[in-house]
This record gives C-alpha cells, structure tokens and sequence, in this order.
C-alpha cells in the first residue's frame, strides 16, 4: 500500500539553526498538510497546501515557517531559526481529494531543538 | 475558532467490556475523522464520517455522526487488549483541528 515517507525520522539542530523537514505524499495525492504534536499532547495543524499555493494555515505557522514543493514528488517544511519550542513531531499528510477523504499520515520526523 | 472536545481524555477498561468515547466540537461541519495513534507511531485513519446520521462500523469499532448535536461518538463492543491506544477525532474541512485524544487502555 502507498505510504506518506517521512525523512529524517529524527532531527537534532541548535537553537536557532535552520532546519528542513522533508516528505514524500503519496503519488497521487493532491493536498499536502503538515502537523505537529508535542509530546504527550495533541496534533495541531500547521498548514495546507494544494496547487502549488497554501490554502489554510494555523496561528503557528508564523513567519518562521514556510512550505515548498520544489518538485512533483516532494513537500518541505521548513523552520528558519528555531527554537526551543519548535521541539515536537512533526507529521506530513496527503489526501488525493480535499477533506472528504482521510488524510493519510507519515510516520513523522522528531525535531529536538537544543 | 473551531474547538473540539473529547471526553473521557484517559480510560481503562477490562477486556470484554462496551465503552463509547464522545467528540463534541463548536461550530457547523460535516467532515469528522476519527484516528487511531498507537505510543510513538503514527496517526492511522478509522473513519471519515460526512453526513448527519452517518454511521460507520469496522471491527469492533462503530462511529457515529449527530451534526445538529455536534456529537460524534466512538463505540468500542467487546474490547480487546489490541485496542488500546490513543484515539483522535478531527474535524473541519480544510483545517483539520483535532480533539485532546482518548488514551485508551485494556486490561486483560
């Protein structure tokens, strides 16, 4: 079965360091989201993204936040200086339709910010 | 903003037992998810409910969708050790917000 990949599966940067997340939806897939989850609590939504262009996105996905898909196959988040609070999992999803179809999620990149 | 609550947060149940866990959520939507997290994994989708009166089983798991009430509830038939987990409702449309989650544990 197609499945959302995650890489890598965990990512240990300094505080204030750069760091890209990088996921590969499944191929046929045209809406992209990136979630978070910070231990122990619950999954928030960061962003959405479909045609190119981000279609939703949360109180958290300020400016040190952006999204690309510099290709057909892959889909980046990418935080510009972390912090410490950046230190969650994060979760890649796909969905080949718009929400009336599950999104189906990858198994997440841990970022430990230090 | 959409806010979506779920109770009971943590439950412990023995094998063999009913139980339904609640989703309520704020505002009008006719998109509800339910998923599945098992500890340190991934989020697994168990049903995409998307009309009032929508019901959907798999296994020993049925979902069920009231819009008018803001209810969705999760029931669990005859548990099993295998169920525990921690489960999710989600809604909304293209912002998905989710629910605190369940943490679901079976005792056998």
């Amino acid at each position: 079965e197609p499945e959302v990949t995650q890489t890598p599966s965990h990512q240990v940067t300094q505080m204030g360091q750069e760091v890209i997340l990088r996921c590969v939806p499944i191929s046929n897939h045209l809406y992209f989201y990136w979630y978070r989850q910070i231990l122990g609590q619950k999954v928030e939504f960061l962003v959405s993204f479909y045609n190119n262009e981000i279609s939703e996105k949360s109180e958290i996905f300020d400016d040190q936040f952006s999204v690309e898909r510099p290709d057909g196959s892959n889909f980046t988040l990418k935080i510009r200086s972390t912090k410490l609070e950046d230190s969650a999992m994060y979760f890649c999803a796909s969905s080949y339709r718009d929400s009336y179809q599950p999104q189906h999620f990858g198994d997440g990149t841990r970022l430990s910010i230090l | 903003e959409l806010k979506v609550e779920q109770n009971p947060l943590f439950l412990s149940m023995q094998e063999g037992k009913n139980y339904t866990i609640y989703c309520n959520y704020s505002t009008t939507s006719d998109r509800l998810y339910w998923y599945r997290q098992d500890p340190g994994k991934s989020l697994e989708s168990l049903f995409v409910l998307l009309s009032n009166g929508a019901v959907k089983q798999e296994g020993r798991l049925m979902a069920s969708l009231d819009t008018k009430a803001r209810l969705s509830t999760l029931h669990i038939t005859a548990a099993v050790h295998d169920l525990s987990a921690t489960y999710f409702c989600a809604v909304g449309d293209d912002k998905i917000i989710f629910g605190k989650g369940t943490r679901l544990h079976i005792l056998p």
